[in-house]
């Protein structure tokens, strides 16, 4: 089946730590998205690609790097200097912009990321 | 890209109700998407209404869009236990990026059995 994969689904990282999670689309999309959400609140965008080898910060960057080597993949890392980073990680992907799918956006199941 | 901004914040309805929620933006826009999100999962996406267009339907949901109030409402009709999520509206600006999309806090709906 077509569709976006991240994992792991639960991660722990202590303090001083880099961890990466992994974002997986087989959907052959040009775009792909990382956002992160907190308890009751709504999206916001970490970094973005919208081509191979390419991608851009978003609304809160700092912290976090990503790279885009694979059409298919867009790992993000959560460096150290991520202050607050226990939140939930969503991966998202969106194809090449038509006049039916209007850039609509997938996206994977999430990841669970706790400091201990 | 611009966010959208959902009201209520949180609606509570019984099983068989319609519930209504509602989004406003800020700049004009190409379209205007709902997502929804059940607890600790990925947004799925709902439904997309264009500038062009007032009104869509697509099973129990009905969305409008009135771009002269910059709002879209999205109706939920004899809603089930099941509708229980949290709703998001992504509204997409007529330039800029052709890729990003922002999303607000959403509207959390509860539907009790």
């Amino acid at each position: 089946d077509g569709g976006i994969t991240q994992s792991p689904k639960y991660l722990f990282r202590k303090e001083g730590q880099n961890v990466t999670l992994s974002c997986e689309q087989n959907l052959n999309h040009d775009a792909m998205y990382w956002y992160r959400q907190d308890p009751g609140q709504g999206l916001r965008l970490i970094y973005y690609s919208q081509i191979v080898n390419d991608f851009q910060k978003g609304d809160i960057a700092e912290g976090y790097s990503v790279s885009r080597e694979k059409k298919e993949s867009f790992p993000l890392t959560v460096t150290s200097a991520q202050k607050n980073p226990t939140a939930f990680y969503l991966c998202a992907s969106s194809g090449q912009r038509s006049a039916e799918d209007g850039n609509t956006i997938y996206f994977g199941e999430g990841s669970w990321l706790t400091v201990v | 890209s611009q966010q959208g901004e959902e009201d209520p914040q949180a609606l509570s309805i019984q099983e068989g109700e319609n519930a209504t929620m509602n989004c406003s933006y800020k700049t004009s826009i190409n379209n205007l998407q709902w997502y929804r999100q059940n607890s600790g999962r990925g947004l799925v996406h709902l439904i997309l209404i264009r500038s062009n267009e007032r009104e869509k339907h697509s099973g129990r949901l009905r969305v409008t869009l009135d771009t002269s109030k910059k709002s879209s409402s999205l109706l939920i009709t004899a809603s089930r236990a099941a509708d229980t999520a949290s709703y998001f509206c992504a509204p997409k600006n007529s330039g800029g990026s052709n890729y990003k999309l922002t999303f607000g806090k959403g509207t959390l709906l509860t539907v009790n059995p």
